[in-house]
């Protein structure tokens, strides 16, 4: 399983643009890159899955380099409800069901 | 579709109770699994299932049994309660690579 790396934690205000990235530099062939994001009280919501180059959604985008050892979520114009703890995972989409989260980043959004 | 349904919300134990928590999804998913949460941490694997019938051990198994007689129910027992398993305890059901969370059992162990 690719272990992953992401910071702790970051701040940001109300509008701005928010990247976190994260680190997983033993990436297999097969494995794709999915993040997740928990408020409190609450289990983890899929948020966005890619396997290379640039993913988007309603919610957020997703870009992976070519060399794929790093992803970066951005999350578009976020609002004090963005205040959450998002987690990257790395797996295959085939099977290898043993899912390690990390500690997550903590995003605080400020007024 | 409910997605992911577990019970009950909130628990409290004495040490050596036993309990079961209980897991369902209505989506028809194969792959189901338990993963326990403590307070600024993130999500540690108990056990899984690949299938009905079907169950393997997670990262920190130890304290806990399950079993999946069925594809919709997947439940955590307890056997002896202890205060080291306070804990948030999740359920997820798997759909390739995508997991679907319930809303958690809040568990606390005197």
């Amino acid at each position: 399983l690719a272990k992953t790396t992401q910071p702790i934690s970051m701040d940001s205000y109300e509008g701005q643009e928010v990247n976190i990235t994260c680190s997983h530099n033993n990436i297999a062939t097969n494995d794709y890159i999915t993040w997740y994001q928990q408020f409190p009280s609450q289990g983890p919501r899929f948020i966005i899955q890619g396997y290379k180059t640039k993913v988007t959604n309603e919610v957020a985008s997703l870009f992976i380099p070519a060399d794929r050892k790093s992803s970066t979520l951005s999350l578009p114009r976020v609002s004090l409800s963005d205040t959450a703890v998002y987690y990257c995972l790395v797996g295959d989409n085939t099977g290898g069901f043993k899912t390690i989260f990390g500690a997550g980043t903590r995003l605080f959004v400020k007024a | 579709n409910a997605g992911v349904t577990q019970t009950p919300k909130f628990q409290v134990l004495k040490t050596g109770q036993s309990m079961t928590l209980q897991c369902a999804q209505d989506m028809n998913h194969e792959y189901m699994s338990w993963y326990r949460q403590d307070p600024g941490m993130g999500l540690r694997l108990i056990h899984y299932s690949v299938g009905a019938g079907i169950t393997d051990q997670g990262e920190v198994p130890n304290g806990y049994n399950v079993s999946r007689s069925t594809t919709e129910d997947f439940p955590l027992r307890l056997l002896s309660a202890a205060p080291s398993q306070t804990s948030v305890y999740f359920c997820a059901s798997r759909k390739r690579d995508t997991q679907y969370f319930g809303p958690g059992t809040r568990l606390t162990v005197l």
